[in-house]
C-alpha cells in the first residue's frame, strides 16, 4: 500500500525567509505523481504544486518549488520568500495507479 | 464558471439516518473523487470516478455508496449514517494532474 509521511506538525519562518516542509513516500508503482496541497484556515483545499515520478526536473511554480529525490522517496516543498498569507496547513499527496494518498499534514505560521 | 459546487454545506444526521451528498463540476472533467478529513489529519480517499459510468472504491469506502450520474456529477450516499462518519468531505474532479477541490461538506452524527 502506498504510504505518504509528513514528519513535522509544525513549523515557524521568518516573513521573506524561505522555508522547506518535508514529505517522504512509500509506493510499489512505477509511475506516479506528487502534489502539494495548501489548506487556509477557511478550509479549502489549494492547488500548489505537482511532479511526476519521470520528470527529471524539479517543478517549480512561482514560490514554490518541489525537491524531488527519487532514490530517497522524498519530494520536499519549498516556498520561498514566505509571505504572512502563507500561514496555513500543507499537505503532500502521491497519485498511483489506482489510489491517492495524503499525509498528515504540516503547519507553517509564517512570523512578521 | 463555478468549478466544483457541493450541497449541502452543513448537515447533522442522527445515527441511522441516510443521506446523499451532492457534488457537480462544470469543467468537463472524466475523473471525480469523495475524500473525507477528520480533524487534525489529511484527506482519505472514500470512492473515485475515473470516467462517467465508473467507480472503484479507495482507501475508507465502508459503509458509503457512490454514483457517477452523468460526467458532470458525483454524489456520495450514506445509507446508515453512524458517528465514525463525522467528518469534513470534499469532491474533487481532476484533468491531467490538477485537482480542484469543492469548498466541503461539514457533516455531524450524533
Amino acid at each position: 500500500a502506498q504510504k505518504i509521511t509528513q514528519t513535522q506538525p509544525g513549523m515557524f519562518v521568518q516573513e521573506k525567509e524561505a522555508v522547506t516542509l518535508d514529505c517522504t513516500y512509500d509506493t510499489s508503482d512505477q509511475s506516479y505523481g506528487l502534489f502539494w496541497y495548501k489548506q487556509p484556515s477557511s478550509g479549502e483545499m489549494i492547488f500548489l504544486i505537482y511532479q511526476g515520478s519521470y520528470d527529471e526536473q524539479n517543478a517549480t511554480e512561482g514560490r514554490y518549488s518541489l525537491n524531488f529525490q527519487k532514490a530517497r522517496k522524498s519530494a520536499n516543498l519549498v516556498i520561498s520568500a514566505s509571505q504572512l498569507g502563507d500561514s496555513a496547513m500543507y499537505f503532500c499527496a502521491m497519485m498511483g495507479v489506482h489510489d491517492m494518498r495524503f499525509g498528515a499534514g504540516t503547519r507553517l505560521t509564517v512570523k512578521p | 464558471n463555478a468549478g466544483v459546487t457541493q450541497t449541502p454545506k452543513f448537515q447533522v444526521l442522527k445515527t441511522g439516518q441516510s443521506m446523499t451528498l451532492q457534488c457537480a463540476q462544470d469543467m468537463n472533467h472524466n475523473s471525480m473523487y469523495w475524500y473525507r478529513q477528520d480533524p487534525g489529519m489529511g484527506l482519505r480517499l472514500i470512492y473515485y470516478s475515473a470516467s462517467e459510468g465508473t467507480t472503484d472504491k479507495g482507501e475508507v469506502p465502508n459503509g458509503y455508496n457512490v454514483s457517477r450520474l452523468n460526467k458532470r456529477e458525483f454524489s456520495l450516499r450514506l445509507e446508515s449514517a453512524a458517528p465514525s462518519q463525522t467528518s469534513v468531505y470534499f469532491c474533487a474532479s481532476m484533468e491531467v494532474y490538477e485537482q480542484y477541490f469543492g469548498p466541503g461538506t461539514r457533516l455531524t452524527v450524533t
